[in-house]
């Protein structure tokens, strides 16, 4: 079964809201989660590494006030997309590594629309 | 920087074919690489993970080749089968498991 569970998997929001999307890691601690953006018919690209007690860290271009990360415990990370604009619309994913293993565990991903 | 290129990036084959999708990454050195299923608008599926000291890794009609000094893999799918139409991505991670995916192959498998 699944390891990491994110949700929703799907959400519509108008323009100008904000929306949050959780990332769960089921059965280990996870001190770094990763979070992912995928355009249309493009491969992902990583986002932000979020950090358990301390600040995320963005990757260059991404916008850490207009994508909140908090992961205020060690099973559950969060991502907010604030203020919404349609070109934020994507697939977003999430991924955390569980201590020991090599194999990648990534949630179930959100399709996320705004109009 | 990590690169990984995916080649081709559009595939369609009729059903019983074998094929080999490419993914090819610019900095050999690598952990291990991994390959990835996913269905449209859909999470990833793990497929094959191959570590670094390893030559090829098996699941089933899939097997996964790794040549790390020429920064080559492939995905080797045998008797292909219409439910195995999907975008196949490569992956390779850093030393802090943050991955550089690669752009990915858009597989179809006709009846």
């Amino acid at each position: 079964g699944a390891v990491v569970s994110q949700h929703p998997s799907r959400v519509i929001c108008k323009s100008g809201t904000s929306v949050k999307i959780e990332c769960r890691s089921l059965d280990f601690q996870a001190t770094t989660m990763f979070w992912y953006r995928q355009f249309p018919k493009k491969s992902l690209m990583l986002m932000a590494t979020s950090n358990e007690g301390s600040k995320a860290t963005y990757e260059q271009g991404v916008e850490k006030d207009k994508f909140l990360i908090n992961h205020a415990s060690l099973t559950l990370s969060t991502l907010t997309v604030t203020s919404a604009h349609p070109e934020d619309s994507s697939f977003y994913i999430c991924s955390a590594p569980r201590p020991g293993e090599a194999e990648a565990f990534f949630g179930q991903g959100t399709r996320l629309t705004v109009v | 920087k990590q690169e990984v290129t995916q080649i081709p990036a559009a595939l369609s084959v009729p059903e019983g074919e074998n094929l080999v999708l490419n993914c090819s990454f610019t900095d050999s050195a690598i952990y291990n690489l991994q390959w990835f299923r996913q269905d449209p608008g859909k999470g990833l599926t793990s497929l094959l993970l191959i570590q670094s000291s390893q030559r090829e890794q098996t699941s089933g009609r899939l097997n996964a080749s790794l040549d790390k000094s020429s920064g080559r893999s492939t995905l080797y799918i045998a008797a292909s089968q219409p439910g195995d139409s999907a975008t196949y991505l490569c992956a390779v991670p850093n030393t802090g498991n943050q991955f550089y995916f690669g752009t990915g192959t858009s597989l179809t498998v006709i009846p």
